[in-house]
């Protein structure tokens, strides 16, 4: 009953590096998405695919691309990393629609040096 | 920016039962209102979504009055391990935005 998995579960990397974080979900959910969350921040989301072969940018999605490999898989690469990028990246699924409960991963804690 | 406004933090003490209520003063028609509770270093937990009235699961319930201009989460008998960030959403599309959601400290 795995839910949402994310890997890595931390990482250092040094500025100008590439990284890709990995997603996957096993509750057979249409819609998937990423956050990043600061210190003493809520989320904000940096890209969502409402469905398999589709995605589309949310608030924050400068720096960072996105694959929606098939249904269970949503990756998020940063191509140059930024110290600015140093945040924790929540990934998480919902059925369909918009509004749907989403269901979250338990972050990636990313440092950018 | 935010769609909501919820206090920044609120205290209480175990057995006590405790409201948090959220503004929504530009609510969208089609949305609903979601409640989400994060604990240090895990993802949100969605606890309960209502969209007018109320709204009773076993963890928490929720009241939306008529005109849908706040909602209140009311958590009966907290715990310590209730101590938590409780975020209130307008949801309906898929851009969902949090804002700072409301640090509950619950004291023994």
């Amino acid at each position: 009953n795995a839910g949402v998995t994310q890997t890595p579960k931390f990482q250092v990397l040094k500025t100008g590096q590439s990284m890709t974080l990995q997603c996957a979900q096993d509750m057979n959910h249409n819609s998937m998405y990423w956050y990043r969350q600061d210190p003493g921040m809520g989320l904000r989301l940096i890209y969502y695919s409402a469905s398999e072969g589709t995605t589309d940018k949310g608030e924050v999605p400068n720096g960072y691309n996105v694959s929606r490999l098939n249904k269970r898989e949503f990756s998020l690469r940063l191509e140059s990393a930024a110290p600015s990028q140093t945040s924790v990246y929540f990934c998480a699924s919902s059925h369909g629609q918009g509004g749907q409960p989403q269901h979250f991963g338990d972050g990636t804690r990313l440092s950018i040096l | 920016l935010a769609k909501t406004t919820q206090p920044i933090s609120m205290d209480s003490y175990e057995g006590q039962e405790v409201n948090i209520t959220c503004s929504h003063n530009n609510i969208a028609t089609n949305d609903y209102i979601t409640w989400y509770q994060q604990f240090p270093s895990q993802g949100p937990r969605f606890i309960i979504q209502g969209y007018k009235t109320k709204v009773t699961n076993e963890v928490a319930s929720l009241f939306i009055p008529a005109d849908r201009k706040s909602s209140t989460l009311s958590l009966p008998r907290v715990s310590l391990s209730d101590t938590a960030v409780y975020y209130c959403l307008e949801t309906g599309g898929f851009k969902t935005i949090f804002g700072a959601g409301t640090r509950l400290f619950v004291k023994a």
